[in-house]
Parts: C-alpha cells; structure tokens; sequence
C-alpha cells in the first residue's frame, strides 16, 4: 500500500536552470497539495490542485512557479529559473477529499541550488 | 485570517518525562480542523491526529493525548512516558471550511523535542 511518492528526493540545480519535481498521490486520492520548508521553518502552503484544476495557488509566488496535476500521471511542481532563496525541501501531500480531511505527505524533494 | 502559535520552540526532556507541546490557533471560521504532526530526523511528516471544531472530545492513544479547548483557542499535545524514538519536530495546523471547501494547512512554526536517557 504505497504513500505518497515524490522524486527526485535530492535535486541540485545551478541558478538559472529549471527543476521540476513529481508527486505521485495515495492510491485513490485525488486531491494533492504542494508545501515549501525553508531551512528551520515551518511549512507554508504554495498550491492545491485536483486532477486537471488547481483550486488554490494562493501561495504560489507569481513569477517562475507553476503546477499542474494532468488527468494521466504525476502532480508536477516547475520552478523555472531558479535562484538561491528556492533552496528548500518541497512537500507534497494528497487526501482523499478536500483539505477537511487528513493530509499524508511524502518524503519531500530537497532542492539546493547553487 | 488562520495562524497558529507555537510558542515552544525547543524542549527537552529525560526519558519517562510527559511532556506537554502547546498550541493556540486563530481563526474566524466556526468550521475549522486541527491537526498535529510529527517530523523525525529523517524529514518526512507522519500525521498524528485530526480534530473537527465540533469535537471537543479529549483524545488518548497510546502514550498520545491530545487537549481540545475552544474557550482557549487551544489544541495541546502532550506525550507520557516520554522515550527517545519521540525526539522530532512537532508541527500543529489548521484548516478552515467555512466556504465549505477546506483547502489549505496552515502550519505552526514547529516545537523541536529532545528526548535524552
């Protein structure tokens, strides 16, 4: 019975460059979520998305970040031209109904970009 | 708008000690959720405990219990028999559903315990 997946677990990306995380949900979740923890923080929510629809990007920021969960495959999280203050760990979380009902979440992917 | 305290951040405890991890939340809905985490050293969040508004019920499992207080604003956590595999960052949060669609967390800033022999 797998949990949430989410790779790459470890990304290196040089300032500039693209990253692209995945997350795969919970067999029969069809709600996902993604979370940024900056180093010693809490986590601050960026985007909720269903299949095909984001329903809420309130803590997306505007430039460079984009998310999308297609009909076939994983949830993606794009972070185009990245700089230093992306360096993070990126959670990802699915649910079986909305954000009423618990969160499970993934290993999370630690971007360092140098 | 949603925010959660935690005001605690670092406890440490000697083995076999209860421990209480506070947590005092604000929000404007009436439906509302309160969650507790737990973050290990090795990262990932494993999810503890998920209280409704309407629920006022203290809960216990295990050497787990948690202190729901709506008059406080409150949703404690506390451990007893504290043991060394507890040693990780607890994160509270809470999730508003006044619209009718509960969406996001909103997360505490964490309360990092210290479990020594």
């Amino acid at each position: 019975n797998a949990g949430v997946m989410q790779n790459p677990r470890h990304l290196v990306r040089r300032r500039g460059q693209e990253a692209r995380l995945r997350c795969s949900p919970m067999k029969g979740h069809s709600h996902v979520y993604w979370y940024r923890q900056l180093p010693e923080e809490g986590l601050k929510f960026m985007v909720y998305l269903q299949k095909e629809n984001i329903i809420d990007e309130s803590g997306m920021p505007k430039e460079r970040f984009s998310a999308e969960f297609p009909k076939e495959g994983p949830s993606i999280l794009r972070i185009q031209q990245v700089v230093r203050g992306d360096s993070a760990a990126y959670f990802c979380a699915s649910s079986l109904r909305d954000g009423s009902y618990e969160q499970y979440f993934g290993p999370g992917t630690r971007l360092t970009v140098t | 708008a949603q925010k959660v305290t935690q005001a605690q951040t670092e406890i440490s405890v000697v083995e076999k000690e209860d421990v209480t991890l506070d947590c005092v939340y604000e929000t404007r809905d009436t439906t509302y959720y309160l969650f507790w985490y737990k973050q290990p050293p090795s990262g990932e969040l494993v999810f503890l405990i998920r209280r409704n508004s309407f629920d006022e019920q203290n809960e216990i499992s295990g050497r787990y219990s948690w202190n729901f207080q709506k008059s406080t604003s409150s949703f404690n956590f506390t451990i007893t028999a504290s043991q060394v595999v507890d040693s990780a960052v607890y994160f509270c949060a809470l999730s508003e559903a006044d619209t009718g669609t509960a969406s996001k967390l909103t997360f505490g800033t964490g309360t990092r315990l210290q479990v020594t022999l």
